[in-house]
């Protein structure tokens, strides 16, 4: 079975203070590690896709990064507007469902 | 280019009843695939249609049903609501069945 783990589950940040978001996954095959930025009662909006490790994709402020066992989200410089859960969702190689395994989310609250 | 759209917004049944939630599909993709919200938890993948054919299903029982129309817009169906049910009901869209997914707004479900 699909699994994704995500720590911290929150973290308090002060503004321009840099720190990272841990995905730990296992999968039968990944097909891709997602990122997502959700605010509350809204849904996810799409960040990054990464397929293999190695890769990493950039965003403003924000860097992924993919090994075989992990993903981390980086933030650099993080502003109050950063605030929000990050979402870390996998798709399998498999035959079948092709839906989204997600972790429960990191909660970033970023203070001014 | 229109994102994903969900109606109605928020909805509140009983147990017991039976709810119809809608789902419209940004331009260009033919996918979409709903996910089931608890609150504090990530999403839950419930089903995916591609091209109007349930294409995978999550670990949902028989009563949620959908259906998805030729111009790629879904709906999801709940049978015999019951209180578990109360949660935030996300509809993404896709290129393709393993594309990139890209979420609406939501509709959340209260069960009473």
């Amino acid at each position: 079975e699909d699994q994704v783990t995500q720590s911290p589950e929150a973290l308090r940040l002060q503004e321009g203070e840099s720190s990272s978001l841990n995905c730990s996954y296992t999968v039968s095959g990944l097909r891709g590690l997602f990122w997502y930025r959700q605010d509350p009662g809204k849904g996810p909006e799409f960040l990054f896709t990464l397929y293999s490790a190695g890769e990493e994709k950039e965003k403003e402020r924000l860097k992924a990064t993919l090994t075989k066992k992990e993903s981390f989200l980086h933030i650099t410089a993080p502003k109050p507007e950063d605030s929000a859960t990050y979402l870390c969702a996998v798709q399998a190689r498999k035959g079948g469902a092709d839906g989204l395994t997600f972790g429960k989310g990191t909660h970033l609250i970023i203070q001014p | 280019e229109t994102g994903v759209t969900q109606s109605p917004t928020h909805l509140i049944k009983t147990r017991g009843q039976q709810v119809t939630l809608r789902c419209s599909s940004q331009s260009g993709h033919n996918t979409v695939s709903w996910y089931q919200q608890a609150l504090g938890q990530g999403p839950q993948f419930i089903f995916q249609y591609y091209r109007e054919e349930e294409n995978g299903r999550g670990n949902f029982p028989p009563r949620f049903s959908g259906l998805q129309f030729p111009n790629y817009s879904s709906e999801l169906n709940v049978n015999a609501l019951e209180l578990d049910d109360s949660a935030l009901y996300l509809c993404a869209s896709s290129k393709d069945s393993i594309g990139e997914q890209f979420f609406g707004p939501g509709t959340r479900l209260t069960v009473l």
